[in-house]
């Protein structure tokens, strides 16, 4: 257990709607990353909160957002889902200079 | 922003054979050098990292090398058993809570 939570662990939703995503990082940890995980694209890195804000922005669509809230926790929000929308979305912390991340266990979600 | 390519993509070895996968990166101010380690539907896990202060870092059948003239780091195993199938990522980062750029990853598959 890496100490990251991430809820729901399973998100089956249809195309155009919208999910929130929930990540509560490791205690004391400041730094919250977003990952999205599909089988051709790797890990591609989506955007990066520190001690509540936005501080690194990747391959984020406007679509999607994000925001960090003061106990810490993050929540990544996906509107006008579509299909290729469908992906492990993975949430890390991180809390010392060395940025060595931990990784939840990822919320898999599916647009049908 | 970084760029970091990892080959090979798959790798196929005998149980006690040595593997090895590289990975390059772009951005000559990163600093900071982690492998993850991503079972079949789990999360990426953190096995070794390297800082560009050290060439080598080993941690038992596992080493890193990192050569910073060239731009490029490497993973070795040796004596490599089944349960080390698994998909392997590299990543780098200029560290301090930056972000981690990571490469597309290496699925190597151990035989018995």
């Amino acid at each position: 257990d890496s100490g990251v939570t991430q809820t729901p662990k399973h998100l089956i939703t249809a195309t155009g709607q919208r999910v929130t995503l929930r990540c509560s990082p490791r205690s004391g940890d400041l730094s919250v990353y977003w990952y999205q995980q599909s089988l051709d694209q790797g890990l591609q890195f989506l955007i990066q909160y520190y001690n509540g804000e936005e501080r690194a922005k990747g391959n984020i669509l406007e679509r999607f957002s994000a925001q960090q809230f003061p106990d810490l926790h993050s929540e990544l929000n996906l509107s006008s889902l579509e299909l290729g929308d469908s992906a492990l979305y993975f949430c890390a912390s991180s809390g010392n200079r060395e940025t060595e991340a931990f990784f939840g266990q990822g919320t898999r979600l599916t647009v049908v | 922003g970084e760029n970091v390519e990892q080959h090979p993509s798959t790798l196929s070895v005998q149980e006690g054979d040595s593997a090895v996968i590289k990975c390059t990166y772009s951005d000559s101010a990163s600093n900071y050098f982690p492998w993850y380690k991503q079972e079949l539907g789990k999360r990426p896990q953190l096995i070794i990292d390297i800082r560009s202060n050290v060439g080598e870092k080993k941690d038992q059948r596992i080493a890193v090398t990192l050569n910073k003239t060239a731009k490029h780091f490497s993973l070795h195993i040796t004596e490599t058993q089944p349960e080390d199938s698994a998909v392997y990522f590299c990543a780098a980062s200029i560290g301090g809570y930056s972000t981690l750029t990571f490469g597309k990853g290496t699925m190597l598959l151990v035989s018995p």
